[in-house]
């Protein structure tokens, strides 16, 4: 049982690339959620997904894009990536509302 | 628009002390808290909750206390020990009963917490 795995680690990218961040849970949970941290800052909520085909923006999603077409696996798309994209990237999951949340290792990324 | 506020960077402690750290929500419809702790490269890793219908939950070493009319909380560390040392993140979420906030999680900036030998 690997929890919420995440790839890759570190990524830099020149502005205006695009890239696809990969999240995996082999939990069998229904949600699933990406977060970014930025320096001294708490986790914000890009976007959620409450089961496969189904998403929802949270409250920074501008510039992202996300797809759930299985349970286990919930990809972060960045099109056009902007400085302002860099930070660190948690995809996490919870089987239901009230659960502890489970979080991945986190993907740092650095846009140049 | 800050929702939950943890209000001190950092705080330092000797080992075998009680460790303090607070945290302000100023949404009414939080009912369920949350503590994580964060080391360096790690992800965030689940402490305590407690949910809006008690005032005091225990783990361990770890008590979270919640004052809902002050929109407080805190988490009590004792003894605190050197591994103890990381980023600690409060977290608020809306609707434990039944409601339509699917587990979102709102947090605050965390308080870096350092437990001296």
């Amino acid at each position: 049982n690997a929890g919420v795995t995440q790839t890759p680690k570190f990524r830099i990218l020149k502005i205006g690339q695009s890239m696809t961040l990969q999240c995996t849970q082999d939990m069998n949970h229904n949600y699933m959620y990406w977060y970014r941290q930025d320096p001294g800052m708490g986790l914000k909520l890009i976007y959620y997904s409450v089961g496969a085909g189904i998403t929802d923006k949270g409250e920074v999603p501008n510039g992202y894009n996300v797809s759930r077409s299985t349970t286990e696996d919930f990809p972060l798309r960045l099109e056009l990536a902007a400085p302002s994209q860099t930070s660190v990237y948690f995809c996490a999951s919870t089987q239901r509302q009230g659960d502890r949340t489970y979080f991945g290792p986190g993907t740092r990324l650095t846009v140049t | 628009d800050q929702q939950v506020k943890q209000n001190s960077p950092s705080l330092s402690v000797q080992e075998g002390r009680i460790s303090i750290l607070n945290c302000d929500y100023t949404n009414s419809m939080f009912d369920y808290f949350l503590w994580y702790k964060k080391y360096p490269a790690e992800g965030p890793t689940f402490l305590i909750s407690i949910s809006s219908i008690k005032d005091k939950n225990e783990d361990g070493r770890f008590t979270v206390f919640l004052n809902k009319s002050a929109k407080h909380l805190s988490l009590h560390i004792v003894p605190s020990q050197p591994g103890d040392s990381a980023v600690y993140f409060c977290a608020a979420s809306e609707s434990l009963a039944g409601g339509t906030s699917y587990g979102k999680l709102t947090f605050g900036q965390g308080t870096i917490l350092t437990v001296h030998p």
